[in-house]
């Protein structure tokens, strides 16, 4: 688990401002992914990158919400004006390139927990 | 489309009982399928997998089969220990899916 850096650990943002989240992929990986936790449910996905590039977005929202990839540094999921419904977990996956393969190597980072207040 | 259903927490169980967490999945075509585990504060952690029907995936004294002909795949345990206490994820991945489709998880406390 500790090869998935994500950060911030816990973010507090009032309505309105913008979420910025990170996550450094484990050594290796280039494929990135990131789901959201929302209270009492389960991860569902919303976006699947590799670098420089958007795979799958099926499950981002279409408004506010935008992730990238670079060719250098983390991932980055951004939330522009976040409202109360923004707030939950957000983890970040990374895996070698075996897309299409079922013999996964997910590795999870430790969340982002978004408050909006 | 895809979907994981599994059963609704908590479940609380003394040291060294038997556990069960049911999963049933729906999916087209023929789906890997997980286990995940969340401890408090962390992320979370493949316990096992399973690719194909008849498979049983087996990791720390959990198992599950790949059941195709009830679409089900549970967790069991034949003795718990405080330290199982987590949050178990089901999870498939659909042949032509990015991600994963979870289900919502099962809270498990354990006392001692």
């Amino acid at each position: 688990n500790a090869g998935v850096m994500q950060n911030p650990r816990h973010l507090v943002r009032r309505r309105g401002q913008e979420a910025r989240l990170r996550c450094s992929p484990m050594k290796g990986h280039s494929h990135v992914y990131w789901y959201r936790q929302l209270p009492e449910e389960g991860l569902k996905f919303m976006v699947y990158l590799q670098k420089e590039n958007i795979i799958d977005e099926s499950g981002m929202p279409k408004e506010r919400f935008s992730a990238e990839f670079p060719k250098e540094g983390p991932s980055i999921l951004r939330i522009q004006q976040v409202v109360r419904g923004d707030s939950a977990a957000y983890f970040c996956a990374s895996s070698p390139p075996t897309r299409g393969s079922s013999n996964y190597g997910y590795t999870f980072g430790s969340g982002t927990r978004l408050t909006v207040v | 489309g895809d979907s994981v259903t599994q059963m609704e927490g908590p479940v609380t169980l003394s040291e060294e009982a038997f556990l069960t967490i049911n999963c049933t999945y729906t999916a087209t075509g023929y789906p890997s399928l997980f286990w995940y585990v969340q401890y408090p504060g962390e992320g979370l952690q493949l316990l096992l997998k399973a690719t194909k029907a008849d498979d049983k995936g087996s990791n720390k004294g959990f198992e599950a089969t790949y059941r195709k002909e009830t679409t089900s795949f549970h967790l069991e345990k034949g003795s718990v220990q405080v330290s199982d206490s987590a949050v178990y994820f089901c999870a498939l991945k659909g042949g032509g899916a990015d991600g994963l489709t979870f289900g919502k998880g099962t809270h498990l406390i354990i006392q001692p």
